[in-house]
């Protein structure tokens, strides 16, 4: 079993639709982090989040870390076809030796 | 460009061998990451090491290695290679216990033949 289920696996959209991905878990993270994905590239950090409700904004993008601090979403206001990629939750847990642990991701199409 | 780099970027190569990859973190940063990546599990960790010394294990197998040189530098050594090796593999670095983000580089796709 995944530590953290990132939901939904695949979406495609039209531009100009708003959308949000679900990033969720049963243990209490101490620091959870966004990142963006394109091919053949590594993640680019967007976001991290530390403090349960938290929500920081990044231009369209939002992101809300739990009030319990297991679960997150990220929720993107009239995507782009520029924002089209693999999105991926990944936390650092009790458990995790203090090293990130990643989520699936969410393989996000925006389509002109 | 991450300030994170990583060589080769691809790299073909038959069963049974033995592959060294390289990564030099970016400028400042102390720990260096290792993750493997494939289709059907995502991203997983392998090994951490900071300022030259192993700070964490993951799910690293043992004919797999790696170390951190005084430059800090990282190599991570595979070998007897099976194809289900066959994955792209990203080192990524922070300044300390990684908890403001990790910087990735661009992976090197290896591919057993």
């Amino acid at each position: 079993t995944q530590l953290l289920e990132q939901s939904p696996q695949f979406l495609s959209i039209q531009e100009g639709e708003n959308l949000t991905v679900y990033c969720n878990s049963s243990s209490v993270f101490s620091s959870l982090q966004w990142y963006r994905q394109e091919p053949g590239e590594g993640p680019v950090l967007l976001v991290t989040v530390v403090t349960g409700g938290e929500v920081k904004k990044l231009k369209r993008l939002t992101f809300q870390f739990g009030d319990a601090r297991k679960d997150s979403s990220l929720h993107i206001t009239a995507a782009q076809p520029g924002d089209t990629g693999l999105y991926l939750c990944a936390g650092i847990y009790g458990g995790s030796q203090g090293n990130l642990i990643f989520g699936k991701g969410t393989k996000l199409s925006v389509k002109p | 460009d991450s300030g994170v780099t990583q060589t080769p970027k691809h790299l073909i190569t038959a069963t049974g061998q033995r592959v060294t990859l390289r990564c030099s973190p970016r400028s400042g940063d102390l720990s260096v990451y290792w993750y493997q990546q494939s289709l059907d599990q995502g991203l997983q960790f392998l090994i951490q090491y900071y300022n030259g010394e192993e700070r964490a294990k993951g799910n690293i197998l043992e004919r797999f290695s790696a170390q951190q040189f005084p430059d800090l530098h990282s190599e991570l050594n595979l070998s007897s290679l099976e194809l289900g090796d066959s994955a792209l593999y990203f080192c990524a670095s922070s300044a300390d216990t990684g908890g403001d983000g990790y910087t990735f580089g661009s992976g090197t796709r290896l591919t057993v033949v």
